[in-house]
């Protein structure tokens, strides 16, 4: 079955750290991805995607991610975290039969120490 | 600006009683899903509408159910919250072409907490 894994389940950082988050996926397929984050209390927002062309993809607050299709991998990283960058970190892809129904990795909590 | 919006924000409910939760959204997709969310766990899909067709995911308890009345709203209704029903509800929208092979960006609003005593 089709799958997203995140490895690293709870990230401890000091500020200015750098930061690389997991994300395998399974698909063999054409195959989309996104990473969406949820900051506490506020509501899961997209940090970036990736759909086809360049495989380095920007994205918001200075992150960026990297489709790397011969490692089924998507990582996200960013070389200087902040205290603001506290949060729960999600890698999804949408599902081969129904692209409408998300594939959710299990979260990744950053938690950013001043 | 364009938004998801979910009343209430937090939802105090007895054993049994039954709840609505609703959505709003002024972004005008065709898309609205609701997603279920426990603690430190990735969203769980209910079930989506897409347009006025009901997209039920084949997991859901029959305790759950969904209306779309028009394009800008849609509820969900608990028939009888059971404790293990408490949890985040999540509204999202996204717009999509039928014949699209990719996956659209969703765009979520803030959730209600739904309390179940």
């Amino acid at each position: 079955a089709q799958s997203v894994s995140q490895h690293n389940h709870h990230v401890i950082l000091s500020e200015a750290a750098s930061l690389e988050l997991g994300c395998n996926y399974s698909y063999g397929g054409t195959v989309n991805l996104f990473w969406y984050v949820q900051y506490p209390g506020q509501h899961l927002q997209l940090l970036l995607k990736y759909f086809s062309g360049d495989p380095l993809v920007k994205g918001i607050k200075g992150f960026e991610a990297e489709f790397i299709k011969s490692k089924f991998s998507f990582n996200l990283r960013k070389p200087s975290v902040q205290w603001s960058d506290t949060a729960e970190y999600f890698c999804a892809s949408p599902n081969a039969g129904n692209n409408r129904k998300l594939i959710w990795g299990l979260g990744t909590s950053l938690a950013v120490n001043p | 600006d364009a938004m998801v919006i979910q009343n209430p924000r937090y939802q105090v409910t007895q054993f049994g009683k039954p709840v609505t939760l609703s959505c709003s959204q002024t972004l005008n997709h065709n898309v609205m899903y609701w997603y279920q969310q426990k603690s430190s766990q990735a969203p769980k899909l209910l079930f989506h509408y897409y347009d006025k067709d009901f997209n039920n995911e084949a997991d859901t308890p029959d305790n759950f159910q969904s209306r779309r009345p028009n394009t800008s709203f849609c509820f969900l209704d608990i028939r009888s919250p059971g404790l293990g029903d408490a949890a985040m509800y999540l509204c999202a929208t996204s717009r999509d072409r039928r014949d699209s092979q990719m996956g659209e960006t969703q765009y979520f609003g803030p959730g209600t907490r739904l309390l179940v005593l």
